[in-house]
């Protein structure tokens, strides 16, 4: 029972690097999303996907791009890291979206340092 | 304008108090609110939800919703050293429904 799984757990980047965040949820949930933490200013959505074929942006889209490659799975590209960047990433899955009761579930997170 | 606001912290109290938590939201529109726990270096876990105004007790957690005053609180009676964790309060709100966090209140309970 892995729930929600993401991968790298860590990964340092140089600036201007591009590399992919993946995830994947096994709880058959229809949407998924990726925050980034920074200290102090709590989790904000960067990305999200309602169902299947979705995706939708966030808070702080920029610098960002999402694939929502079936139900499974959800992976988050920095396209050229930049050192803002530098943060805490989590996915996260909940089985719908838009309605009372939306629990999320997040993964481990990963920790991403661009120098 | 931040939707989300808690206090920061750090809010210490003495193993086996009760422990006090408030969050605040802007958007009356919010339907339901969340409690999740995040112990350093781990992911969030929800703790309690709430939608009704009153209070939601689940254990050692009671959870506390005033709508016309847009104020919800956490209460953490018997607080152990375990409880020892940043609290995010979340928000149901915004037209698309998002949850949106306040940026969590460390706690520590001191034996």
């Amino acid at each position: 029972n892995a729930g929600v799984t993401q991968t790298p757990k860590f990964q340092v980047l140089k600036t201007g690097q591009s590399m992919t965040l993946q995830c994947a949820q096994d709880m058959n949930h229809n949407s998924m999303y990726w925050y980034r933490q920074d200290p102090g200013m709590g989790l904000r959505l960067i990305y999200y996907s309602a169902s299947e074929g979705t995706t939708d942006k966030g808070e702080v889209p920029n610098g960002y791009n999402v694939s929502r490659l079936n139900k499974r799975e959800f992976s988050l590209r920095l396209e050229s890291a930049a050192p803002s960047q530098t943060s805490v990433y989590f996915c996260a899955s909940s089985e719908a979206t838009g309605t009372a009761g939306n629990t999320i579930y997040f993964g481990e997170g990963s920790w991403l340092t661009v120098v | 304008q931040k939707e989300v606001e808690q206090n920061s912290g750090p809010l210490s109290v003495p193993e086996g108090a009760i422990a006090s938590l408030n969050c605040t939201y802007s958007d009356r529109g919010s339907q339901s609110f969340f409690w999740y726990r995040q112990y350093s270096g781990k992911s969030p876990e929800l703790i309690m939800f709430i939608y009704s105004n009153g209070d939601k007790e689940d254990g050692r957690f009671t959870a506390q919703l005033n709508k016309a005053s847009q104020y919800v609180s956490l209460l953490i009676r018997d607080s152990q050293p375990s409880d020892s964790a940043t609290y995010l309060c979340a928000v149901n709100s915004g037209s698309a429904r998002q949850l949106t966090f306040g940026s969590g209140t460390q706690l520590t309970v001191l034996p």
